[in-house]
């Protein structure tokens, strides 16, 4: 099945600086990789996702890189606040089908400090 | 659009009694229901994928005869902790993936999470 790792479990910034988080993932079938937040005792929210035909996805402060020759695939967030503050875990998956499913890194605890 | 709600939002039961929770998607149909649990500070574990109509598929490793999933429409599907025990103790999340147009889409809409305490 899918393994996806992600990297950092951690990380710090001051605020108005970039973080960057990299995923792996491990089956060459999956071609849908959203990124969602999550925020303490809350539900994940979906904020970016990109699919196999795309390398790079934009959207306002949030973009995502993904490269698929080397199974990895980024979430770039820039000029951060504090309110960026959450945990970010990515995902992988086969895109529809019955093989569909995501399967989730470990997430990284993002703290944005003001 | 594209809302789920989950009921309840907290539980706590005794030790070998079954606790039902409930997923609703609002305003979509929701061809495949997921249901998770997450650990503090840990990740989102798959559970098991429900299709309407169907039976669940289960995740390896988890008891279907402990964890029951009925999907019976194309907006509820319930999750039923049996025999609970302290050690079922989690956040249990919901999420759907919906048909909009015709088509299935690939986006998975979260329900905000079930707290289930086991005394």
């Amino acid at each position: 099945g899918e393994n996806v790792e992600q990297h950092p479990s951690t990380l710090s910034v001051q605020e108005g600086d970039s973080a960057v988080i990299k995923c792996t993932y491990s089956d060459s079938a999956s071609n849908y990789f959203p990124w969602y937040k999550q925020e303490l005792g809350k539900r994940p929210q979906l904020i970016i996702d990109i699919r196999s035909n795309v390398g790079e996805k934009k959207d306002q402060r949030i973009a995502v890189t993904l490269n698929k020759t080397a199974k990895h695939f980024s979430l770039h967030i820039t000029e951060t606040q504090p309110e960026d503050s959450a945990v970010y875990f990515c995902a992988a998956s086969p895109s529809g089908g019955s093989n569909y499913k995501l399967t989730f890194g470990k997430g990284t605890l993002l703290t944005v400090n003001p | 659009g594209a809302v789920v709600s989950q009921h309840p939002s907290r539980v706590i039961c005794k030790s070998g009694t079954s606790v039902k929770i409930e997923c609703r998607s609002l305003d979509f149909q929701a061809t495949t229901m997921f249901w998770y649990r997450q650990f503090p500070k840990q990740s989102l574990m798959l559970m098991a994928t429900s299709n309407e109509g169907s039976k669940a598929t289960y995740e390896q490793g988890v008891e279907k005869d402990k964890f029951l999933i009925n999907h019976a429409s194309l907006t509820l599907s319930t999750l039923t902790v049996t025999s609970a025990h302290p050690e079922d103790s989690s956040f249990y999340i919901c999420s759907a993936r919906g048909r909009w147009g015709g088509s299935t889409t690939d986006t998975q809409y979260f329900g905000p999470g079930t707290r289930l305490t086991v005394l």
